[in-house]
């Protein structure tokens, strides 16, 4: 009964390789969102998605990309991946209209690139 | 760029003690909110204040939110070991598109609670 959830929970991949993250949310939110929390624990946005529209931080390479099959889920897929990938990246959900902009985090998946 | 900074960085306290940490922000803001991190987990959101209120409290939480000076406190009171996290500030400047209200996070308190 988990609301957000994420698989892997631990990545380990070579330089180099494509690899996609997982995130399902089942609290009937319309907006999701990926993030990334560096070494020094700094949480940072990456995407917000909803089925109408995506916004892109800019600093986020166009290597990453948000995929979504449908409402519950927004998965990340990452493309030639590089050293500085190495990180943990959360997904999260909110609805807007209800309990204003709170976000609701799932645990977690740490990448790590070697 | 960064918005919210937390303050200190690191703090260790004796279980029953209050901690109080602070965040400072840059730009105007609808409401500040707070969450915490266990070490290896996700976020969770503790407590929202918004831009119009000036003390709200939640069962041991207290915030308060300076708009003038653009901070805001969070005091635990009473700590107990399982309060050992991190805690972040999150701002948010608005509604940003694509049905959400992006937040800005600061880099976090870490609180140790030693029993």
């Amino acid at each position: 009964d988990t609301a957000v959830s994420q698989t892997p929970k631990y990545l380990v991949t070579q330089m180099g390789n494509d690899k996609s993250i997982k995130c399902e949310q089942n609290l009937g939110h319309d907006t999701m969102y990926w993030y990334k929390q560096d070494s020094k624990k700094f949480l940072k946005i990456m995407f917000s998605y909803n089925n109408k529209e995506l916004i892109i931080n800019e600093t986020v390479p166009n290597r990453f990309s948000p995929k979504s099959p449908d409402k519950a889920h927004l998965n990340l897929h990452i493309n030639s991946l590089e050293l500085g990938d190495s990180a943990v990246y959360f997904c999260a959900s909110s609805q807007v209209g209800r309990v204003q902009e709170t976000q609701y985090f799932g645990p977690g998946t740490r990448l790590l690139v070697l | 760029s960064q918005q919210g900074e937390e303050d200190p960085q690191a703090l260790s306290i004796q279980e029953g003690e209050n901690a109080t940490m602070n965040c400072s922000y840059k730009t105007s803001i609808n409401n500040l909110q707070w969450y915490r991190q266990n070490s290896g987990r996700g976020l969770v959101h503790l407590i929202l204040i918004r831009s119009n209120e000036r003390e709200k409290h939640s069962g041991r939480l207290r915030v308060t939110l300076d708009t003038s000076k653009k901070s805001s406190s969070l005091l635990i009171t009473a700590s107990r070991a399982a309060d050992t996290a991190s805690y972040f500030c999150a701002t948010d400047g608005g509604y940003s598109g694509a049905g959400s209200y992006q937040l800005t996070f600061g880099k976090g308190t870490k609180l140790s609670v030693i029993p």
